[in-house]
């Protein structure tokens, strides 16, 4: 089983700040990585596909990149909808989610 | 527009079987991946399994044993079966439809379903 240990568990940073989420996988995984947001009491919506494609109406403020086992989703300006749990997921073998980091919003 | 919605007991008993429905709109299950993804309460998620049109379905290899993912076409629906549940299977129980390619991303989500493992 691929493992994704995301960092950090909590990010808390102010409106118009750059947020850097981590995703580190335990082996590689190509570019077969996604990153999903999930707001309290909301089902996941997916941010980026394929390490680096925005997903359809996600702004330009949000970006990935990496691939083989380092990926990175970057905020470039935060916003206070930002705030949410971000989960990055790989299906190189199978699928397996990261823990989660958690983004506030000062 | 795509859309998709579980159904089915928001309360099981501990040993017995999880039952639940997910019910496509907007779209047909005779393409593309449908998944099964759960989420303890405060916790994160977890994938269950994922099935594709006469494809045989995959499973979490820690869930395999007592997961069962079927689909039904002529009434647009998939279904989800866990036996011998216990209450560390007490979750929000999402389906999501997959798109089958690439890092195969979750692009549909339902809104999900509460169940509760409890006597």
């Amino acid at each position: 089983e691929i493992m994704l240990t995301q960092s950090p568990a909590t990010l808390s940073l102010s409106p118009g700040e750059r947020a850097t989420l981590s995703c580190r996988a335990s082996q590689s995984v190509s570019s077969y990585l996604a990153w999903y947001q999930q707001k309290p009491g909301q089902t996941p919506r997916l941010l980026i596909y394929d390490a680096s494609k925005r997903a359809t109406g996600i702004p330009a403020r949000f970006s990935g990149s990496g691939s083989g086992t380092d990926f990175t989703l970057t905020i470039s300006s935060l916003e206070p909808e930002d705030s949410a749990v971000y989960y990055c997921k790989q299906r190189y073998n199978w699928v397996t989610f990261g823990g989660g980091t958690k983004v506030e919003i000062k | 527009q795509v859309q998709l919605q579980e159904s089915g007991p928001g309360l099981v008993k501990p040993s017995e079987t999880l039952s639940l429905t997910c019910t496509v709109s907007g779209g047909s299950i005779s393409s593309y991946y449908w998944s099964w993804i759960r989420q303890p309460p405060g916790k994160g998620l977890e994938w269950i399994g994922d099935i594709y049109y006469r494809g045989t379905p995959n499973y979490n290899p820690s869930l395999k044993s007592r997961v069962t993912i079927s689909q039904d076409t002529s009434k647009n629906q998939f279904s989800l079966k866990l036996s011998s549940v216990t209450a560390a299977d007490t979750a929000v129980y999402y389906c999501a439809r997959e798109r089958g390619s690439g890092s195969y991303p979750f692009d549909y989500w339902g809104q999900g379903a509460l169940v509760t493992v409890s006597s």
